[in-house]
C-alpha cells in the first residue's frame, strides 16, 4: 500500500522557469510534509516541511503548498536553476514517526 | 551539524558473500534507519531502531539484519548477498520518533554491487 505517491518520475523545466513537483497521499493522519533533495552518489538532504496546520510554507525560491482536503501537496521552485537537477522525495509522518517516502521525481533544468 | 557517516562508499561483493554496512552518528540522535534507493521505488525501509539492541523490521526486512550496541553505530547485515540486493544503500538518523517533526538525517549511501 503506497501511502504517499509521486505519479511523475521526471520533469524538465527551462532555466529561470517555474518547476512544480507533485506528491499526493492517501493516510489522513499524517501531520507533518517534507521534501527531500538527493544528488546522485549522495545522500538525500533535508529542503522544506510543512506542517498540517498550515497551507503554504516559503524558503527563499522554494514553496511547499498543502492541500489536506484533496491530499495533495507540491513543490513550487521559482525561478528554477540548473543545479537544482536532482531527485526529489516527498516525504510524510504522522506524531513524528517515522518517515513514509515517495518514489521520487527526476528534476531537470536545462540552460 | 550533523554528521551521519558510512563507511564505505562503493562495494563489489560476490554472492553468497557476507555484506557488513556500518553507519555512525555523532549527534547522540535516539534513532537510527537503513534504506535502500532503487529507481522508481524510491526509499524504502529496510530495519530501524529507537534505542541500543533494539530493533524493528521495516518494510523490506527480509536477507537483511541489523546490529546496534552502540548509540551511535547502527550496522547493516547481508548474511549472504544476492544480486538483487545490488542497490544504494542510505543510513538516517533522528531525533526523535514521536512529537517530533520526524526529520531524517542521512548519510552519503553505499553503493552496493553484488556479482
Amino acid at each position: 500500500d503506497q501511502q504517499v505517491k509521486q505519479n511523475s518520475p521526471s520533469l524538465s523545466v527551462q532555466e529561470g522557469r517555474i518547476s512544480i513537483l507533485n506528491c499526493d497521499y492517501t493516510n489522513s493522519m499524517f501531520d507533518y510534509f517534507l521534501w527531500y533533495k538527493k544528488y546522485p552518489a549522495e545522500g538525500p538532504t533535508f529542503l522544506i516541511s510543512i506542517s498540517s496546520i498550515k497551507d503554504k510554507n516559503e524558503d527563499g525560491r522554494f514553496t511547499v503548498f498543502l492541500n489536506k482536503s484533496a491530499k495533495h501537496l507540491s513543490l513550487h521552485i521559482v525561478p528554477s536553476q540548473p543545479g537544482d537537477s536532482a531527485v526529489y522525495f516527498c516525504a510524510a509522518s504522522f506524531s513524528g514517526s517515522r518517515l513514509t517516502f515517495g518514489e521520487g521525481t527526476q528534476l531537470t533544468v536545462n540552460p | 551539524d550533523v554528521k551521519v557517516t558510512q563507511s564505505s562508499r562503493y562495494l563489489v561483493k560476490r554472492t553468497g558473500e557476507k555484506v557488513f554496512l556500518e553507519c555512525v552518528q555523532d549527534m547522540d540522535h535516539e534513532n537510527m534507519f537503513w534504506y535502500r534507493q532503487d529507481p522508481g521505488l524510491g526509499l524504502r525501509l529496510i530495519y530501524f531502531s529507537y534505542d541500543v539492541k533494539m530493533k524493528e523490521k521495516g518494510d523490506i526486512p527480509e536477507g537483511y539484519s541489523v546490529s546496534r550496541e552502540k548509540k551511535e553505530r547502527f550496522s547493516l547485515i547481508l548474511e549472504s548477498a544476492s544480486t538483487n540486493q545490488t542497490s544504494m544503500y542510505l543510513c538516517a538518523s533522528s531525533l526523535s520518533l514521536g512529537g517530533g517533526t520526524g526529520e531524517l538525517f542521512f548519510g552519503e549511501g553505499s553503493r552496493l554491487t553484488v556479482l
